[in-house]
């Protein structure tokens, strides 16, 4: 199995800019989360899926701020207009049953100048 | 709501020596998950554990051993005879919810341990 797969995992974009990052979960698994990383608040859940249905979405920091989930192999995080603040490490992770066990991505390393 | 807290945020260590991870969770659930991740300087989450909260049971796996007790809500990390290549942060994490598909996991802030030669 390829595991969970991030795209692209590093972006620098222009403040403003509109950026869209991408993630296939392992096959088979019915729930994914969107997570994001910094140093001041280390890691926070934005939004999970669970079979292509959004559950949660009080992590989302605000409405510049998108996430879909087209089909079972496929899901995107927006952010439009990107700010400085949003750089960050943005992981995606699936799940079978949840509890089963967590798999994570590699990580987009977003940086917004 | 659930929490999950790290007091350690950084610890070093010389190589050979033991070291103990604390991790202490709040939750209302009576079933509930708990996970250990472990994020090495090349910056992926790489699972370690997960157990359930009916099982109390110690956990040994190599130099890993893992303590649960549910009458002080902790789930202590415990690396024996570290190595360099155990440099990294430990993040404690809790899934609620009883093991339902739309769980969530949420993380402690994460502990960076630092194994010197």
């Amino acid at each position: 199995d390829a595991g969970v797969i991030q795209s692209p995992r590093h972006e620098v974009t222009e403040m403003g800019q509109e950026v869209t990052l991408r993630c296939k979960p392992i096959s088979g698994h019915n729930s994914l989360f969107w997570y994001r990383q910094t140093m001041m608040r280390g890691l926070e859940l934005l939004i999970y899926f669970n079979n292509n249905v959004p559950i949660d979405d009080s992590g989302m920091p605000e409405d510049r701020f998108s996430a879909k989930m087209p089909n079972a192999s496929f899901s995107t995080l927006k952010i439009q207009p990107s700010e400085p603040r949003d750089s960050a490490v943005y992981f995606c992770a699936s799940s079978f049953q949840g509890n089963y066990g967590y798999t994570f991505g590699s990580g987009t390393r977003l940086t917004v100048v | 709501a659930q929490k999950v807290t790290q007091a350690q945020t950084e610890i070093s260590v010389v190589e050979k020596e033991d070291v103990t991870l604390d991790c202490v969770y709040e939750t209302r659930d009576t079933t509930y998950y708990l996970f250990w991740y472990k994020q090495p300087p090349s910056g992926e989450l790489v699972f370690l554990i997960r157990r359930n909260s009916f099982d109390e049971q110690n956990e040994i796996s190599g130099r890993y051993s893992w303590n649960f007790q549910k009458s002080t809500s902790s789930f202590n990390f415990t690396i024996t005879a570290s190595q360099v290549v155990d440099s990294a942060v430990y993040f404690c994490a809790l899934s609620e919810a009883g093991g339902r598909a739309n769980s969530k996991l949420t993380f402690g802030k994460g502990i960076t341990l630092s194994v010197r030669p």
